[in-house]
C-alpha cells in the first residue's frame, strides 16, 4: 500500500504563502489521486481539493478555491498543497490522503502543522 | 451542499459495553458513506467505507450500516484503544466531499 509522508511544520506570517508536500511511496504515482483536508486545532475535518495527477486536474472546496493551488511532481512522486494570502484563521494540521476510486480516502500522510502568526 | 450531521457531539461508554454512532446525511447518499476514526495527535484512520464494508485489518466489533441518509457505526464491546473521535464522510457524485462534525466517544 502507499505511504504518504509530509514535510515539517511551518510558521507563516500573516499574508503570506506556505506550500507543503506529501511524498508518495511506490510505482504507480500516475494512478494516484490526492486528497488535501484541513483541521484546525480543536476541530473536525475539511476537505480542501483533489487532484488527480494523471490528468493534472484538481478540484478545490468553494471556500478555498482563491486561495488554495494543487500540483504534483510526477518526477518525484510529490503532491502539494499551496495555500496564499495566509490569516491566522489558517492555522490548522494539513493532512494528505490518497483518494480511492470510490472516494474514501485511505492512506493519510502523518500531518503538517502550519501555524500562522505575526 | 449536502450536510452531514453526527449525533451525539460526545459518547460516555463504560468498556466492554456497545456503542452505536449516528450519522445523518441532508439528502440521500445511497451507500456512499466512510467511517473514520481519529486519536489525539494522529491522523484519521479508515474504518468502513460504502456505508458497511470494513477495512482491511479493522477489527470485526466495528460495523456500520445504512442507507441514504441515516447511517450507523456500531462498535461493540468496547475496548480501550477505541476511545477516539469518529467521523463520518461522504463520496456521493464525487466533490464536495463532506465530512460531519465528529462524534466523541469517552470512557464512561
Amino acid at each position: 500500500q502507499v505511504q504518504l509522508v509530509q514535510s515539517g511544520a511551518e510558521v507563516k506570517k500573516p499574508g503570506s504563502s506556505v506550500k507543503v508536500s506529501c511524498k508518495a511511496s511506490g510505482d504507480s504515482f500516475n494512478t494516484y489521486t490526492f486528497t488535501w483536508v484541513r483541521q484546525a486545532p480543536g476541530q473536525g475535518l475539511e476537505w480542501m481539493g483533489t487532484i488527480i495527477p494523471m490528468f493534472n486536474n484538481a478540484n478545490y472546496a468553494q471556500r478555498f478555491q482563491d486561495r488554495v493551488t494543487l500540483t504534483a511532481d510526477k518526477s518525484t512522486n510529490t503532491a502539494y498543497l499551496e495555500l496564499i494570502s495566509l490569516r491566522s484563521e489558517d492555522t490548522a494540521m494539513y493532512y494528505c490522503a490518497q483518494k480511492i476510486f470510490g472516494g474514501w480516502f485511505d492512506p493519510w500522510g502523518q500531518g503538517t502543522l502550519v501555524t500562522v502568526s505575526s | 451542499d449536502i450536510v452531514l450531521t453526527q449525533s451525539p457531539a460526545t459518547l460516555s461508554v463504560s468498556p466492554g459495553e456497545r456503542a452505536t454512532l449516528s450519522c445523518r446525511a441532508s439528502q440521500s447518499i445511497r451507500s456512499n458513506l466512510a467511517w473514520y476514526q481519529q486519536k489525539p495527535g494522529q491522523a484519521p484512520r479508515l474504518l468502513i467505507y460504502g456505508a458497511s464494508t470494513r477495512e482491511t485489518g479493522i477489527p470485526a466489533r466495528f460495523s456500520g450500516s445504512g442507507s441514504g441518509t441515516e447511517f450507523t457505526l456500531t462498535i461493540s464491546s468496547l475496548q480501550s484503544e477505541d476511545f477516539a473521535v469518529y467521523y463520518c464522510q461522504k463520496y456521493d457524485n464525487g466533490p464536495p466531499y463532506i465530512f460531519g462534525q465528529g462524534t466523541k466517544l469517552e470512557i464512561k
